[in-house]
């Protein structure tokens, strides 16, 4: 079975730009969460999606937000991005509640 | 003070040590407890799940949860320089989807 898919794996970008980042989930699982791991502050949970809709949200400002398809593929959008945007963005996939798998991430540079 | 805390290390040993990982926690409504492995550039592997009180064993890792003290473990037995890499442990709540929390990870280096 494959395994969560992230893409692209690395992105670089300036201030004030906008990214889109995408995850396949592995097939058969129908909750997409993400996650943001820094140096300084670790893995942080941005938000899930479930069947479409969100379900759980972290404590980021609105300029992150996702969506997630009907075949469960999910996207992250950051908007206005900062310098302390950068990091690896992390995407796992679960079937319900359950356990998260990760896929490789996409480590995003802000200049 | 952060809901999880983890010892980051760097925690070095000789082959074939004995390992022994923590983290301890403030929220009492966790009720899950996940251990990961993180090698460089790399996204986190699944090692360890559990839900309850006491050891759970898989291979040469074992798992232990207090919940009364709000501790939990991660034991490596006969380390091998292939299990270098960062250990995260993360919890979560029932009823309210997924949303892990995670410590900040230990960094572990086993030495020929």
């Amino acid at each position: 079975k494959a395994g969560v898919t992230q893409t692209p794996r690395y992105l670089i970008k300036t201030r004030g730009q906008q990214v889109t980042l995408s995850c396949s989930p592995i097939s058969g699982h129908r909750s997409v969460s993400w996650y943001q791991q820094t140096p300084g502050q670790g893995l942080q949970f941005l938000f899930e999606y479930f069947s479409e809709t969100q379900r759980n949200k972290g404590n980021f400002p609105g300029r992150f937000s996702g969506r997630q398809f009907s075949n469960s593929r999910s996207e992250m959008n950051v908007s206005t991005l900062e310098l302390g945007d950068s990091a690896l963005y992390l995407c796992a996939s679960s079937l319900s509640s359950d356990t998260q798998y990760f896929g490789p991430g996409t480590r995003l540079t802000v200049l | 003070q952060k809901e999880v805390e983890q010892d980051p290390g760097p925690l070095s040993v000789p082959e074939g040590a004995i390992v022994s990982l923590n983290c301890t926690y403030s929220n009492s409504a966790f009720q899950y407890f996940m251990w990961y492995r993180q090698y460089s550039r790399k996204g986190p592997e699944l090692l360890m799940y559990t839900y309850s009180s006491g050891n759970k064993e898989d291979g040469r890792f074992t798992a232990q949860v207090d919940k009364s003290s709000k501790y939990i473990s991660l034991f490596i037995r006969d380390s091998q320089p292939s299990d270098s890499a960062t250990y995260l442990c993360a919890m979560g709540t029932t009823g309210g989807g997924n949303k892990l929390t995670f410590g900040t990870g230990t960094q572990l280096k086993v030495e020929l």
